[in-house]
């Protein structure tokens, strides 16, 4: 089942804050999170396990509702080279990391 | 660190040929998984290959397959292309230690159909 996000698209001004929430259906153990530019590949920004551990980059945080289902990424102080597509990965219950299944992105654009 | 690599990076086909995508992993790791992008799409799984067998596989007709070598690499293969097979293709590697690891996606081959 495909991981829903929200909002589709956003457009800041540089040093503006914004959150992008991934929600699924299904018990997840882990929740991955990409940037994607155009024409590049998907980069890693992020990784949220089941029992709160987290490993990622040092200016973006996020969190992860287990008991929801749902994911948050937090975009603090937005920087130019922020912009791209976001997407969440999610991988089951049972942390086998046979797949990631993603959303379809949040296209986020910064604005100087 | 040489990180994940994949050949070619563009390719042009027409419908019912045969292509062979490639990708090396990021030293170290020995799990190797395929999706394809399709435009203003997220990545779509298509199978994942660990000690040189097919782990576990996506939603994606037998016209897809794949292989993995004893040195970790791994090619896919799609037979009897089609017009919606058009698409960005990527390989991202990891090292299975249990789940939640990271994968790390290389830079696509985008392949068209015509």
């Amino acid at each position: 089942q495909q991981p829903v996000q929200s909002p589709q698209a956003v457009i800041l001004r540089e040093g503006e804050d914004a959150v992008i929430n991934c929600s699924s259906s299904k018990a997840l153990y882990s929740v991955h999170w990409y940037r994607q530019k155009h024409g590049e590949a998907p980069v890693f920004l992020m990784i949220l396990l089941k029992g709160g551990e987290q490993k990622g980059h040092d200016k973006i945080s996020a969190s992860f509702n287990e008991k929801k289902q749902q994911s948050s990424l937090y975009l603090t102080a937005s920087q130019l080279s922020y912009s791209g597509t976001y997407f969440c990965g999610t991988e089951g219950s049972g942390g086998s990391n046979y797949k990631l299944t993603f959303g379809k992105g949040t296209l986020l654009t910064v604005n100087p | 660190d040489a990180g994940v690599t994949q050949s070619p990076t563009h390719l042009i086909k027409t419908r019912g040929q045969q292509v062979t995508l490639r990708c090396s992993p990021k030293s170290g790791h020995d799990t190797v998984s395929w999706y394809q992008q399709a435009l203003g799409q997220g990545p779509q799984f298509i199978f994942q290959y660990y000690e040189e067998e097919e782990r576990q596989r996506g939603n994606f007709p037998d016209r897809f397959s794949g292989h993995q070598f004893p040195n970790y690499s791994s090619e896919l293969n799609v037979n009897a292309l089609l017009l919606g097979d058009s698409a960005l293709y990527l390989c991202a590697s990891s090292l299975v230690v249990g789940g939640g690891e990271t994968q790390y996606f290389g830079p696509g081959t985008r392949l068209l159909v015509l």
